[in-house]
């Protein structure tokens, strides 16, 4: 059925220090993943995209990796900051449908 | 440029009460998708408007309706509130031939007693 889940609930990680954020999805049909920081108090923010023919992408200091052969999506944070303090979620989009599933999250908290 | 806007930020209710829930897209924007946020949990899908029609539901009972106005708005309505209902009610917009761009508002906190 539709799922994805992430391995970690929380992530703890240094200032400075890079940050990985696993997630699995159960849907091979899915087209599309996003990432999504949500603060405390707010809605969730766009980070990141990849379709499923890619399986890299880069942003400024993030960088999602897709494998498709384990159905394993990543989000790698360069040089965490402590405004990377958030609640992160991947999400898809099945292929034809024109909604997101989202995974339960991870708490990323930065250390000083 | 505004973005989605929500209103009201919280509301308490009575189970059994009615809520109705708005939304005001980001500027150019013409669908608005719904979704049901509870505590610790990613955003569960409720449903999707565009053209003032609803294009995509979620598992959501009928209890949970909607509606899309010409300028693009929208509401949620959740008719005989139960307990499990309180969460945070989150609108997204995006445009219909981009469906996977979608900005987030901030959000309705509604708490059920």
């Amino acid at each position: 059925g539709e799922s994805v889940g992430l391995h970690l609930p929380t992530l703890s990680v240094q200032e400075g220090d890079n940050s990985i954020i696993n997630c699995a999805y159960s849907n091979s049909a899915s087209d599309y993943f996003i990432w999504y920081k949500q603060e405390s108090g707010k809605g969730p923010q766009f980070i990141i995209d990849i379709r499923s023919n890619m399986d890299k992408r880069q942003g400024q200091r993030v960088t999602v990796l897709l494998n498709k052969t384990v159905k394993h999506l990543s989000l790698q944070i360069a040089a965490t900051q402590p405004g990377d303090s958030a609640v992160y979620f991947c999400a898809e989009n099945i292929q034809g449908a024109q909604k997101l599933v989202f995974g339960q999250g991870t708490r990323l908290t930065i250390n000083p | 440029d505004a973005g989605v806007t929500q209103s009201p930020t919280h509301l308490i209710k009575t189970r059994g009460q009615q809520v109705t829930l708005r939304c005001s897209p980001k500027s150019g924007h013409d669908t608005v998708s719904w979704y049901q946020q509870a505590l610790g949990q990613g955003p569960q899908f409720i449903f999707q408007y565009y053209e003032e029609e609803e294009r995509q539901r979620g598992n959501f009972p009928d209890r949970f309706s909607g509606h899309q106005f010409p300028n693009y708005s929208s509401e949620l309505n959740v008719n005989a509130l139960l307990l499990g209902d309180s969460a945070l009610y989150l609108c997204a917009s995006s445009l219909f031939n981009h469906p996977y761009e979608q900005y987030f508002g901030p959000g309705t906190r509604l708490t059920v007693t």
